[in-house]
C-alpha cells in the first residue's frame, strides 16, 4: 500500500509570512497533484507534476517534485488570508489497473491571520 | 460549467434508509472515480471506471455500497442500509486515461451525507 505523508498538519501564520507544506512517501509515483480545499467543496486542482525534479510556479506557490519522484514540496511567499484551506498532496501510479487511482496525504490546514 | 456535477449536494437520512448519489464527469472523461472524505482527513479511493467496466473497489466498499455506470456516462452511488459510519462527504472525479500525461483528475463539489 502506498502512503503520503504530510506535513505539518495545521500552520498558522500571519499574513506575509512564507510556508512550506511538505509531502513524502518511500513509493515512486508517476505524477503528484497538489488540491486545495475550502469546507464543504470539493478538491480543486492546484498543479499536476510528472518529471523528477520539476518545479512549477503559480503565482506565489511553487510546487517541486522531488529527483526520485517520492516526495514533493508546496511553498507560499507572502501568504494571504484567501490561502487559508486545506492543501492536500495526491499520488497517482502508472500501470495496472491501479493507474490513475490517487492516494491522498492526511492534509494540511492552513490559517493565514490578517 | 462543464465541470464534475454532483447531487444531491447535502442529504440527511435515517440509518437504516438507502441512498443514492448521482455524478455527471466532465463530458469528454472516459474515467470516473468515487472517493469518501472524513472532516479532517484526505480523500480515500473507494472505486472507478473505465466507461462503462468498473476496475477496481476499494476493501473500503463494503457489500452495502454499490456503484454503477451504465452506459459509460454518468455514475451513481448507492448505499444500503445506512450506518452512522457512512457519514462523510462522497467525492466523484474523472479524468482521460492518458498514461503518459499524467492523468489529471478533476474533483465534483461532493455529497455530503449525514446519517442520523
Amino acid at each position: 500500500t502506498q502512503l503520503l505523508e504530510q506535513s505539518p498538519q495545521f500552520l498558522s501564520i500571519q499574513e506575509g509570512e512564507n510556508l512550506t507544506v511538505y509531502c513524502n512517501s518511500s513509493s515512486v509515483f508517476s505524477s503528484l497533484q497538489w488540491y486545495r480545499q475550502e469546507p464543504g467543496e470539493g478538491p480543486v486542482l492546484l498543479v499536476t507534476v510528472v518529471t523528477g525534479g520539476e518545479v512549477k510556479k503559480l503565482k506565489r506557490l511553487t510546487f517541486q517534485f522531488g529527483d526520485a519522484r517520492k516526495d514533493s514540496s508546496l511553498h507560499i511567499t507572502a501568504a494571504q488570508p484567501g490561502d487559508t484551506g486545506l492543501y492536500l498532496c495526491a499520488g497517482t501510479n502508472a500501470g495496472g489497473t491501479s493507474y490513475g487511482k490517487l492516494t491522498f496525504g492526511q492534509g494540511t490546514i492552513l490559517t493565514v491571520h490578517p | 460549467d462543464t465541470g464534475v456535477s454532483q447531487n444531491p449536494r447535502h442529504k440527511i437520512t435515517k440509518r437504516g434508509q438507502n441512498v443514492t448519489f448521482r455524478c455527471d464527469p466532465i463530458s469528454e472523461h472516459n474515467r470516473l472515480y468515487w472517493y469518501r472524505q472524513t472532516l479532517g482527513q484526505g480523500p480515500e479511493f473507494l472505486t472507478y471506471f473505465q466507461n462503462e467496466a468498473q476496475l477496481e473497489k476499494s476493501r473500503l466498499l463494503s457489500d452495502r455500497f454499490s456503484a454503477e455506470r451504465p452506459k459509460g456516462s454518468f455514475s451513481t452511488l448507492e448505499i444500503q442500509r445506512t450506518e452512522q459510519g457512512d457519514s462523510a462527504m462522497y467525492l466523484c472525479a474523472s479524468s482521460f486515461s492518458a498514461p503518459l500525461s499524467g492523468n489529471t483528475i478533476y474533483f465534483g463539489e461532493g455529497s455530503w451525507l449525514t446519517v442520523v
